[in-house]
């Protein structure tokens, strides 16, 4: 079955740079017609779409934070790694990474359990 | 950047009762349209996808409905495992990328 799991630092400085890493089981990400995912959600608030990056290495990006964010894969681990510069409060929030895939139209259908980042000095 | 609005922010029903959940769109997503149940400390759960679509293991009471730029999620018979918050996403081609709702969070009454 499908599972994904986050991990990364709970605790960044502001200005900082965040990585978070995706590790997944149970679907190649060369395998057409795939994609992963993050998306995050503030203490209490909505959920937000960050990036995504497909089987092809084809990538896309929110465009109020395409300046900060990078997203890149590596097959071999079934990893997919997103990294966020400069980072400041409000960008305290859980992360989610999720599997898409072309069959179910590239919905977020498989989720991570999510990783608490907390922005503080 | 296309900007889903849902209504209303909160609803308070009974269980048995119907529910209607409302997500409309500052321009045409076409049926591009899902909807996802987020319960406390857990991750979201895709419910509806292409508008009307129900996903694997979802039960029939979930229905989804609409296109252009307005949506409805309805469950038929509230369980008391679906007071929850519910998101509605849409995703785009052009610009090519995702947006969520701000939630509609359904709760007991």
């Amino acid at each position: 079955q499908i599972t994904l799991k986050e991990s990364g630092p709970t605790l960044v400085k502001p200005t900082q740079t965040l990585t978070l890493t995706c590790t997944f089981s149970g679907f190649s990400l060369s395998t057409s017609g795939v994609g992963v995912g993050w998306i995050r959600q503030p203490p209490g608030k909505a959920l937000e779409w960050l990036a995504l990056i497909y089987w092809d290495d084809d990538k896309r990006y929110s465009p109020s934070l395409k300046s900060r964010l990078t997203i890149t894969k590596d097959t071999s681990k079934n990893q997919v790694v997103l990294t966020m510069t400069n980072m400041d409060p409000v960008d305290t929030a859980t992360y989610y990474c999720a599997h898409v895939e072309r069959t179910l139209e590239y919905y977020f259908d498989y989720w991570g359990q999510g990783t608490l980042v907390t922005v503080s000095s | 950047e296309i900007v889903l609005t849902q209504s209303p922010a909160t609803l308070s029903l009974s269980p048995g009762e119907r529910a209607t959940l409302s997500c409309r769109a500052s321009q045409s997503v076409s049926s591009y349209l899902a909807w996802y149940q987020q319960k406390p400390g857990q991750a979201p759960r895709l419910l509806i996808y292409d508008a009307s679509n129900r996903a694997t293991g979802i039960p029939a009471r979930f229905s989804g409905s609409g296109s252009g730029t307005d949506f409805t999620l309805t469950i038929s018979s509230l369980e008391p495992e679906d007071f929850a918050v519910y998101y509605c996403q849409q995703r785009s081609n052009w610009p090519p990328g995702y947006t969520f709702g701000q939630g509609t969070k359904l709760e007991i009454k």
